[in-house]
């Protein structure tokens, strides 16, 4: 089955980059998403790439993609304490009914000391 | 623009009482929809999709129900909760041309 996985905690300096990253296992997935959720709050959609794109840039946001490795990444630049949050990868992909589901990780806890 | 409304944002529950919660999307037209939930420790855990109106497939056998009366309205529901139905839910959309989720701001149920 499909599965994503991620580290559950990331701690930086205010200032510093943060790096999270995600593996997956479905060679399918079509979309990958980056989602930030603060405490007691929904999911804010951050980014998405497409699975046959390698890089994408979005101001402080800078995503990953290694289709072959199944690895993506979600780098912020300047982190600040605001981006303290819980962060999730989430993988698109076609199931065998013919829809199209959304999995997700577990999420990083990122942890921004001032 | 596309908005998702759900409600309610807090509830708490006795055992053995119905649940229903209600999620509409506005500005999209025939929307996949989905319900999770997130628990403790704080995977989201799908419970179920809808692509079309009355289109509803489980994820999980579980004491819920949805269902999906018009395009743009996705209810969760169930005739008597259990105290293991406490958690955050979270509904859902996702466009047919764009390639983006959107999710609400979620329901923290807290059954007692």
């Amino acid at each position: 089955g499909e599965d994503v996985e991620q580290s559950l905690f990331l701690s930086v300096r205010e200032g510093d980059s943060s790096v999270i990253n995600c593996t997956y296992t479905d060679s399918s997935s079509t979309y990958l998403y980056w989602y930030k959720q603060e405490p007691g709050a929904g999911l804010q959609l951050l980014t998405y790439i497409f699975s046959n794109m390698d890089m994408k840039q979005d101001q402080r946001l800078t995503v990953l993609l290694n289709k072959k490795d199944k690895h993506l990444s979600l780098r912020i630049a300047d982190t600040q304490t605001g981006d303290s949050a819980i962060y999730f990868c989430a993988e698109l992909h076609l199931t065998g009914a013919g829809s199209y589901q959304l999995t997700f990780g577990k999420g990083t806890k990122l942890s921004v000391i001032p | 623009s596309q908005t998702i409304h759900q409600w309610p944002a807090t509830l708490v529950q006795p055992v053995g009482s119905p649940l229903s919660l209600e999620c509409t999307v506005e500005g999209t037209s025939n929307p996949n929809l989905y319900w999770y939930r997130q628990a403790a420790g704080r995977g989201l855990q799908l419970l179920f999709y809808s692509v079309g109106i009355g289109q509803i497939s489980s994820e999980v056998p579980q004491n819920l129900s949805a269902s999906r009366p018009q395009d743009r309205q996705f209810i969760l529901s169930s005739k008597k909760l259990l105290l293991s139905d406490s958690g955050f839910y979270l509904c859902a959309w996702r466009g047919l041309v764009k390639w983006e989720a959107f999710f609400g701001q979620g329901t923290r149920l807290t059954v007692v």
